[in-house]
């Protein structure tokens, strides 16, 4: 089944505790991404990745960092997290040709 | 990307046909319009796309008027669980990027 999965669903954590979220698809797709979602802002990009080791800065990059090292993983890295990046995280990855994205299910953050 | 406006809530009978509305005047020749629907705190999911035909999936259809201002889509017989917020989106042709605004939150009520 194509899907795109992410671990952990839910997560817990204390303020500068480095965290990952990890993200893989088994689409083939070169295109990545990462979102977060918050009440009243709606979704909104973090970081993308056009292909392995091509990564770039979506709409709210600060505080995150990424690496894309083989095509189908994209992990979100929090190096010092913070109360204000609780949220709810999404990867996606999207089809070349008809550049529909897929989303995960979703990871929900609660930085203490 | 093409700006679209969606009624911000719609209701729709159990077993009828939901018609989504956006408008996206602005939207350019080779632009594609994109539906995607969020039910509840789920990943966002992917119906369908088109640039200026009807399209018909297993999910839904898109008419796109003839001069691509505005597009409808249709779920032919809504069900419960079709309730969830749709989005309408016009990524810039060639654009990789989508940009969420706060869609239509379609309630099917029983």
């Amino acid at each position: 089944e194509a899907q795109v999965t992410q671990n952990p669903r839910y997560l817990i954590t204390v303020t500068g505790k480095k965290l990952t979220v990890t993200c893989s698809q088994n689409m083939n797709h070169e295109y990545m991404s990462w979102y977060r979602q918050d009440p009243g802002l709606g979704l909104r990009q973090i970081y993308y990745s056009m292909n392995v080791e091509v990564t770039d800065k979506g709409d709210v990059p600060e505080g995150y960092k990424v690496s894309r090292k083989e095509k189908r993983n994209f992990p979100l890295i929090l190096e010092s997290p913070s109360p204000n990046q609780t949220s709810l995280y999404f990867c996606a990855s999207t089809d070349y040709q008809t550049r529909a994205q897929y989303f995960g299910p979703g990871t929900r953050l609660l930085v203490l | 990307d093409a700006k679209t406006t969606q009624p911000p809530s719609m209701d729709c009978a159990e077993g009828r046909a939901a018609n989504l509305p956006c408008n996206h005047s602005t939207i350019s020749g080779n632009e594609y319009v994109y539906w995607y629907r969020q039910i509840h705190s789920q990943g966002p999911q992917y119906i369908i796309h088109g640039l200026k035909n009807n399209e018909t999936n297993e999910m839904a259809s898109l008419i796109i008027t003839e001069d691509r201002k505005s597009s409808t889509l249709i779920l032919p017989h809504a069900t419960l669980r079709d309730t969830a917020v749709y989005y309408c989106i016009a990524p810039g042709a060639g654009s990789y990027q989508l940009t969420f605004g706060k869609g239509t939150k379609l309630s099917v009520i029983p």
